[in-house]
């Protein structure tokens, strides 16, 4: 079973510039969810996607945002890129019931502002 | 809000030796309860789960009670070894509408086992 697939697994952007990063779900999975993953920050929400509806939000400005396909593959950008927006970007989905319920995190992506 | 207390870190333990991470939280309800491993370079993996008051959640030799007079779950395995030397959190998931696919980490705790 394939699992938590992120792409593309680095990447070096210019501050102003804008970002896009790609997460596809375990099959069968609806529920996406997105961290930002920083050494100062930790681990923090950013937003969730179920049936290509945003059904919550961290609190992230604007810049950042989502939007989840009808095959649940989620897309997250981020526009106008600043210095600190340098972090590991997580992707988890879930089946959100039954015994096998939980969060499964993809690899990451790991986007460097420079 | 929730939030998660871990241990302050790092934990430099000798293999075979007995581990603790101190895990605490405070939520409203009745939140499930992860723990997730994170080696170097490498996304998020879950470590154990448990979904209710006094469940165990185990894998790999690691276990953790959900206790909630305490509001604690605390990681322990009787004998490490190097090849668990990672980052540990402990997250917590509640349930309703503000907490749709959210996990609330802990900051997370540096293990090194030495041989």
């Amino acid at each position: 079973k394939a699992g938590v697939t992120q792409t593309p697994r680095y990447l070096i952007k210019t501050r102003g510039q804008q970002v896009t990063l790609s997460c596809s779900p375990i099959s069968g999975h609806r529920s996406v969810s997105w961290y930002q993953q920083t050494p100062g920050q930790g681990l923090q929400f950013l937003f969730e996607y179920f049936s290509e509806t945003q059904r919550n939000k961290g609190n992230f400005p604007g810049r950042f945002s989502g939007r989840q396909f009808s095959n649940s593959r989620s897309e997250m950008n981020v526009s106008t890129l600043e210095l600190g927006d340098s972090a590991l970007y997580l992707c988890a989905s879930s089946s959100l019931q039954g015994p096998n319920y939980g969060y499964t995190f993809g690899s990451g992506t790991r986007l460097t502002v420079v | 809000g929730d939030s998660v207390t871990q241990m302050e870190g790092p934990v430099t333990l000798s293999e075979e030796a007995f581990l603790t991470i101190n895990c605490t939280y405070t939520a409203t309800g009745y939140p499930s309860l992860f723990w997730y491993v994170q080696y170097p370079g490498e996304g998020l993996q879950l470590l154990l789960k448990a979904t209710k008051a006094d469940d165990k959640g185990s894998n790999k030799g690691f276990e953790a009670t959900y206790r909630k007079e305490t509001t604690s779950f605390h990681l322990e395995k009787g004998s490490v070894q190097v090849s668990d030397s990672a980052v540990y959190f402990c997250a917590l998931r509640n349930a309703g509408g503000t907490s749709y696919g959210k996990l609330t980490f802990g900051q997370g705790t540096i293990l090194t086992v030495h041989p």
